[in-house]
């Protein structure tokens, strides 16, 4: 069965470097997505993209957070210049239809972000 | 604004049913869905309900929907002690860019 895979399953940085969280959406949807989950607290959205633009971001996705699909199978999430604050678990997703109506989502298991 | 709510915690018996409740604000109408979470692993869409129904059985799965009240419920039927887990329910947000809301998720201890 077709699944969405994630890499590195866990990442340790230090305050202010740069890091990329890599993912593999299932190969035949058009729509990507972005959250994360501070240990505790609930899932958040960050961002959702489709047609190599950003459909709709929540006000934590600020311009030290950037998105890109390099290639046809990639989907990366970027932090510019991490935060402790940014510590957490930060899930891909993706779906086959998405827009005005919310299809089903299908997650990836999670990279585990650890900022020192 | 847009808030989705479920209790904790929920403990059972192997062979009880389990009713895990949510409450939400504000939904488009649309999919509502539950997802569940095993320790170290990421979220498994787990079943779903369309927004005009008030029902959807699933196997040992039920999903009941009370739009007036606001009211989504997941209801495991023979629950077995692999079905431990922490389930969320998501909810979709008004705005048409995909997002879901997700309630702070229900741990559900399932005793032999």
């Amino acid at each position: 069965e077709p699944e969405v895979t994630q890499t590195p399953s866990h990442q340790v940085t230090q305050m202010g470097q740069e890091v990329i969280l890599r993912c593999v959406p299932i190969s035949n949807h058009l729509y990507f997505y972005w959250y994360r989950q501070i240990l505790g607290q609930k899932v958040e959205f960050l961002v959702s993209f489709y047609n190599n633009e950003i459909s709709e971001k929540s006000e934590i996705f600020d311009d030290q957070f950037s998105v890109e699909r390099p290639d046809g199978s990639n989907f990366t999430l970027k932090i510019r210049s991490t935060k402790l604050e940014d510590s957490a678990m930060y899930f891909c997703a993706s779906s086959e239809r998405g827009g005005a109506i919310s299809y089903e989502q299908y997650f990836g298991p999670g990279t585990r972000l650890t900022v020192t | 604004g847009e808030d989705v709510e479920q209790s904790l915690f929920l403990s059972v018996r192997e062979g009880d049913s389990s009713v895990i409740n949510c409450t939400y604000t504000d939904s488009s109408s649309t999919y509502l869905y539950w997802y569940k979470q095993e320790p170290g692993a990421g979220l498994q869409l787990l079943t779903y309900i369309f927004s005009n129904m008030d029902m959807k059985q699933d196997q040992r799965l039920t999903v009941l929907l009370n739009k007036k009240d606001k009211h989504l419920s997941l209801r495991i039927a023979d629950t077995q002690t692999g079905d431990s887990a922490i389930y969320f329910c998501a909810v979709p947000s008004y705005n048409q860019g995909g997002k879901l809301i997700f309630g702070q998720g229900t741990e559900l201890s399932v005793k032999p």
